[in-house]
């Protein structure tokens, strides 16, 4: 059964800083792995989607790699701003249904 | 485009009466999901459809939830009778065909059960 693990739970960065939030998945027999921002009170907004065959996904300040031997993504966020204060949730996609983890809430403090 | 709509976006009721969730997916996008997300949690898939077939239904609880998608375009999703576990937010996705392809999700509704 696939597990998705979001380490850390929560983040408290300065603006301006760039910042990693990390993803592990226990079933590396995936198609894709997901990026999805949560704002509250919302629903989910896709943000990067890296197919089984791809490294990594570029949009903008965000880049979210994929390294399906260690069952791990990550997602790399450069200069960091107050509105992308949120909860960041990455999802694997495979034999089994769209897996979350529970997510990274991130907050930049101006 | 427009989005994956939903309705209510915020619903309050009393245990033991019955509720219903509507989602009209993105025109064009065959395959329909329903999510439930604890506070705190990631979402957790309920039921999966393509077109108007039930695919993955394992996690719906089925002795008071249920789901159609009559004519594989919108879909309503009822709890009857609600309990107060079953307070939450209910999320829809739809993409264009299977898991393989990137979801897109509804607003959600959040349901407070008294």
């Amino acid at each position: 059964k696939q597990e998705v693990t979001q380490i850390p739970a929560a983040l408290s960065v300065p603006e301006g800083e760039n910042l990693v939030l990390n993803c592990s998945f226990t079933d590396s027999a995936i198609y894709n792995l997901q990026w999805f921002r949560q704002d509250p009170g919302k629903g989910l907004t896709s943000l990067l989607l890296i197919q089984s065959s791809q490294r990594e996904q570029t949009s903008g300040r965000l880049n979210a790699s994929l390294d399906k031997s260690s069952g791990r993504s990550t997602l790399y966020i450069a200069a960091s701003q107050p509105g992308d204060s949120a909860t960041y949730l990455c999802a694997a996609s495979g034999n089994t249904p769209l897996v979350f983890g529970k997510g990274t809430r991130l907050s930049v403090i101006a | 485009e427009a989005g994956v709509v939903q309705s209510p976006r915020y619903k309050i009721i009393e245990k033991k009466q019955p509720v219903a969730f509507w989602c009209n997916p993105i025109s064009g996008h065959n395959t329909l999901y329903w999510y439930l997300q604890n506070l705190g949690q990631g979402p957790e898939l309920l039921i999966r459809y393509e077109n108007e077939e039930a695919v993955d239904d394992s996690q719906l609880p089925k002795d008071r939830f249920s789901a159609e998608r009559l004519k594989g375009v919108d879909s309503t999703l009822k709890i009857q009778p609600a309990e107060l576990g079953d307070s939450a937010v209910y999320l829809c996705a739809s993409s264009p065909a299977s898991s393989y392809n990137e979801q897109f999700f509804g607003p959600g509704t959040r349901l407070t059960v008294l």
